[in-house]
């Protein structure tokens, strides 16, 4: 079946630390990817997404590239501020082009201190 | 502003005792969605819609009910809540099909 997993947190990192939250994928075809994040009290908001293999999604100096081979789809940053202070949850859609069935990973929580 | 609303954002209540969670969007978005998320277990889909009338089981339908008689609302209806529906959840809905927008949450306690 479909699923996603993503590495435990919590993630403790220092002012300007360089950040990868790991997330594997198991799916059949060829889904797409997304990267949401969950700030205290609030929904979801989609961070990044790619649809095809080679992909990489970027926003707010976050990236995330789309591994088949590998099938993963890391998320990192160059230097984190207190404000990506976030739950962060890696997921995918089994139908490329669809949301009708998005699987979440269980979330990691980072948490940046000053 | 775009935004998807969820009423209430606490709610406490006994087993048993019929309750409604309702969700409006004002995006005009034909997909909308309802999850629940727990600790360790990420968000899993409950019920989800294509278009006014037309539902659907998610992964975790069991004691819950949705209806979609409008395009803007998506209420969520325990019939008879139970203590394992403890949980917090989310409506989402969506216009661009990979893009979901969320609601800032419901915590629902069942004593």
């Amino acid at each position: 079946g479909n699923s996603v997993t993503q590495m435990e947190g919590p993630v403790t990192l220092s002012e300007e630390a360089f950040l990868t939250i790991n997330c594997t994928y198991t799916a059949t075809g060829y889904p797409s990817l997304f990267w949401y994040v969950q700030y205290p009290g609030e929904g979801l908001q989609l961070l990044l997404k790619a649809t095809k293999a080679d992909d990489k999604g970027s926003n707010k100096g976050f990236e995330a590239t789309y591994r088949k081979e590998t099938t993963s789809f890391h998320l990192e940053k160059g230097s984190v501020q207190v404000s990506d202070s976030a739950v962060y949850f890696c997921a995918l859609s089994p139908f490329s082009g669809g949301y009708n069935k998005l699987i979440f990973g269980a979330g990691t929580r980072l948490a940046v201190h000053p | 502003e775009a935004q998807v609303t969820q009423n209430p954002r606490y709610l406490i209540t006994v087993t048993g005792k019929k309750l409604t969670v309702t969700c409006s969007q004002n995006m005009n978005h034909e997909y909308m969605s309802w999850y629940r998320q727990d600790p360790g277990l990420g968000l899993r889909q409950i019920y989800y819609s294509m278009n006014v009338e037309v539902t659907d089981k998610g992964d975790v339908p069991e004691g819950y009910k949705v209806s979609r008689k409008e395009k803007r609302n998506f209420p969520l209806i325990l019939e008879s809540p139970s203590p394992n529906q403890t949980s917090l959840y989310f409506c989402a809905s969506g216009g661009d099909r990979e893009k979901l927008f969320f609601g800032s949450g419901t915590q629902l306690s069942v004593l």
